[in-house]
């Protein structure tokens, strides 16, 4: 059972706009930075999103992140082919003075 | 460019250990941390542990204690995760990824050393 927690799936079409959430606590999103993270099949995860908003460079504009309270999300506008992947949140927990992650959302383009 | 290159594929028999290396090339080694992460198959990420190259401290996640070791040459640049005691839930891909801080992104991973553990 993962800290954060992801909805295990999610879908679009080419050209729509795609929202995943990540839920945590206090401990962890609630105080401390939300990191996004994109595994492509069969590879290595990528940096997407880093200190809640803002993008690595290289990173499409496509791709938003934002975070409230307790929880984040990542958006994804103008979806394409390419995007299908699985996501994972990231935090920090002062609880567990250790590193958390979402247990990943799997993103289908239609 | 920058990148992080790790050993290979192994399989290893429950109770044994295994030690993964994670070679680092095109950044200044010390100036960067590096984390441990795993994944075991169909499964999300876990992290493992943090260490700082420069001076070899380290802090490992709870569920690890006492069976994680994470050591680093500076003169090769590269880091080394050992996991003692081994069981068939270690099963699983082990990625070496540097941390801008040791609360910041992990911006760099590498390729992944995939770990079976079967009798």
């Amino acid at each position: 059972q993962s800290v954060l927690t992801q909805s295990p799936s999610a879908s679009g079409t080419p050209g729509q706009r795609v929202t995943i959430s990540c839920s945590g606590s206090s401990s962890n999103i609630g105080s401390n930075y939300v990191y996004w993270y994109q595994q492509l099949p069969g590879t290595a995860p990528k940096l997407l999103i880093y200190r809640n908003n803002q993008r690595p460079s290289g990173v499409p504009d496509r791709f938003s992140g934002s975070k409230s309270g307790t929880s984040a999300s990542l958006a994804i506008s103008g979806l394409r082919s390419e995007d299908e992947a699985d996501y994972y949140c990231a935090a920090w927990d002062d609880s567990l003075s250790g590193w958390v992650f979402g247990g990943g959302t799997k993103l289908t383009v239609l | 460019q920058v990148q992080l290159v790790q050993s290979g594929a192994e399989v290893k028999k429950p109770g044994a250990s295994v030690k993964v290396s994670c070679k680092a090339s095109g950044y200044t080694f010390t100036d960067y941390y590096m984390h441990w992460v795993r994944q075991a198959p169909g499964q999300g990420l876990e992290w493992m542990g943090i260490i700082n190259p420069s001076g070899g401290s380290t802090s490992y996640a709870q569920n690890f204690q006492g069976r994680v070791t994470m050591t680093s040459d500076t003169s090769r640049s590269t880091v080394s995760m050992e996991l003692s005691s081994l069981r068939s839930e270690d099963t699983a891909v082990y990625y070496c990824a540097r941390g801008v801080a040791y609360y910041d992104a992990f911006d760099i991973w590498g390729q992944g050393t995939m770990v079976t553990v079967s009798s």
